[in-house]
C-alpha cells in the first residue's frame, strides 16, 4: 500500500507570507495527487488536482507542483481565511484513497 | 443543487452494529462512485470504503475490512454503510462523498472527492 507523509504537521505564519507544505508518497504515483483544505467544523474542499491543476473557483494564491514521489503545495500570499488544515490525497486504480496526515496552518 | 445528507449516527456499545445512510440529490447517482471517509475527533481524514458506480466493486480500508459493508440503492439514490463489531477506535464523524474522475481532454489524474456530506457522528462507547 502507498503511504503519504506531509510536513510540517503544523505551522504559523503572518498574513502575506508564502507558505509551503510538502507531501511525499512511498512510491511513484505520477501526478495522481490532490490537495484539500478543511476549515474547522467543515467538510474538506478540493483545491488542487493532478498535482498542479487549480480547481475551478479556487483563488490563484494556491498552487501545487511535483511528480513521482515529491509534491509541494504553496499559499503565495497567506490570508486570514486560509486558517485550515491541508491534506494531500492519492487514489489508486481501484479508487482506494490515501490521505496524508494533514498540515494545520495558523495565522500569527 | 448537489446534496449529500448522512443519517444514522449515534452512540453504540462496543461490539454492536449500526447502519449509516446517505441520501443523494442533484446529480445522476448511478454515474458516480461513492466513498465513506471518517474523521476521529481532532484527527485527520481516514478513508473507509468505496463502491463503484455500478455497485460491482467495493473496496475497504484494512481497519474495517470484514466488519463494514458498503452498498447502494440506485432506485433510492442512497448510499449505505453497515458497520458491525464496532470498536472504540471507530468513533468518528462519517462523511459520505462523491467521487470525481479527474480528466482533462486525453489526460487523466486519478480521482478526487468533489462533494461531501455534512457528516454524521458515530460514538462507540459503553
Amino acid at each position: 500500500d502507498i503511504q503519504m507523509t506531509q510536513s510540517p504537521s503544523s505551522l504559523s505564519a503572518s498574513v502575506g507570507d508564502r507558505v509551503t507544505i510538502t507531501c511525499q508518497a512511498s512510491q511513484d504515483i505520477n501526478n495522481y495527487l490532490n490537495w484539500y483544505q478543511q476549515k474547522p467544523g467543515r467538510a474538506p474542499n478540493l483545491l488542487i488536482y493532478g498535482a498542479s491543476n487549480l480547481e475551478t473557483g479556487v483563488p490563484s494564491r494556491f498552487s501545487g507542483s511535483g511528480s513521482g514521489t515529491d509534491f509541494t503545495f504553496v499559499i503565495s500570499d497567506l490570508q486570514p481565511e486560509d486558517i485550515a488544515t491541508y491534506y494531500c490525497q492519492h487514489s489508486d486504480n481501484l479508487l482506494r484513497f490515501t490521505f496524508g496526515p494533514g498540515t494545520k496552518v495558523d495565522v500569527k | 443543487q448537489v446534496h449529500l445528507v448522512e443519517s444514522g449516527g449515534g452512540v453504540v456499545q462496543p461490539g454492536r452494529s449500526l447502519r449509516l445512510s446517505c441520501s443523494a440529490s442533484g446529480f445522476t447517482f448511478n454515474s458516480c462512485a461513492m466513498h465513506w471517509v471518517r474523521q476521529a475527533p481532532g484527527k485527520g481524514l481516514d478513508w473507509v470504503a468505496v463502491i463503484w458506480d455500478d455497485g460491482t466493486n467495493k473496496y475497504y480500508a484494512d481497519s474495517v475490512e470484514g466488519r463494514f459493508t458498503v452498498s447502494r440503492d440506485t432506485s433510492e439514490s442512497t448510499l449505505y454503510l453497515q458497520m458491525s463489531s464496532l470498536r472504540a477506535e471507530d468513533t468518528a464523524v462519517y462523511y459520505c462523498a462523491r467521487d470525481r474522475k479527474l480528466c482533462s481532454g486525453d489526460t487523466c489524474y486519478g480521482e478526487a472527492i468533489d462533494i461531501w456530506g455534512q457528516g454524521t457522528m458515530v460514538t462507540v462507547s459503553s
